[in-house]
């Protein structure tokens, strides 16, 4: 069985970096797949963030592109998100996923992490 | 960037009602769309992708429609364990970029 957990500190001072790991566990990344990171503001919807594969491919949210670094560390079995320069607007639950690309069918995230929020916060 | 237009944002029903809801794309995203369910405090689960494919261990009466930009996600029969909120997304580009839409909330009337 497939599962993910996010790590990381739950409180980030503005204009600090976001750092999270992701940690899976039931199936190698190396395997196949892309991983993702979706966020969701308190009370509010599901934003995309980056997703990355085995090979270290990834792409990112044109609207967070230029502070979103996300990596793999294929011997750890985790990948991780880096967010630079954050504030207030950043507070929000963070979470984890596989995402399943399909040719004819896009990409849809499968698997889930429980989610962990982080609040930005002097 | 694509948008996704989810309508309504919330509605009431009851148990047993059939229930729909529409998500609209920008641009054609042929069969690009994944429908999620989301109960409080916890995470999405996907129910449906490729538009009308139904993702392994979801109930036969979620039910998903369409291609191009007009998608529906059905429900045929609503049980007290569906109230939640639902997201549909859509990943669709030589380089794919994921959008989500907003929300619609279903609620007991």
């Amino acid at each position: 069985q497939v599962e993910l957990q996010e790590s990381g500190p739950g409180l980030v001072k503005p204009s600090e970096t976001l750092s999270l790991m992701c940690t899976v566990s039931g199936y190698s990344i190396t395997s196949g797949y892309y991983w993702g990171w979706i966020r969701q503001p308190p009370g509010k919807g599901l934003e995309w963030i980056g997703s990355i594969d085995q090979s270290g491919s990834a792409y990112d949210n044109p609207s967070l592109r230029s502070r979103v670094t996300v990596s793999v560390d294929t011997s750890q079995n985790q990948f991780s998100l880096q967010l630079s320069s954050v504030t207030a607007a950043d507070t929000a639950v963070y979470y984890c996923a596989r995402e399943s690309v399909l040719l004819l069918y896009g990409a849809a995230f499968d698997v889930w992490g429980q989610g962990t929020m982080v609040t930005v916060s002097a | 960037d694509i948008q996704m237009t989810q309508s309504p944002s919330s509605l009431s029903a009851s148990v047993g009602d059939r229930v729909t809801i529409t998500c609209r794309a920008s641009q054609s995203i042929n069969s690009c769309l994944s429908w999620y369910q989301q109960k409080p405090g916890k995470a999405p689960k996907l129910l449906i992708y490729g538009a009308s494919h139904l993702q392994s261990g979801v109930p036969s009466r979620f039910s998903g429609s369409g291609s191009g930009t007009d998608f529906t996600l059905s429900i045929s029969s609503l049980q007290p364990e569906d109230f939640a909120t639902y997201y549909c997304q859509q990943s669709y580009s030589s380089r794919p970029e994921v959008t989500f839409g907003g929300g619609t909330n279903v609620e007991i009337k």
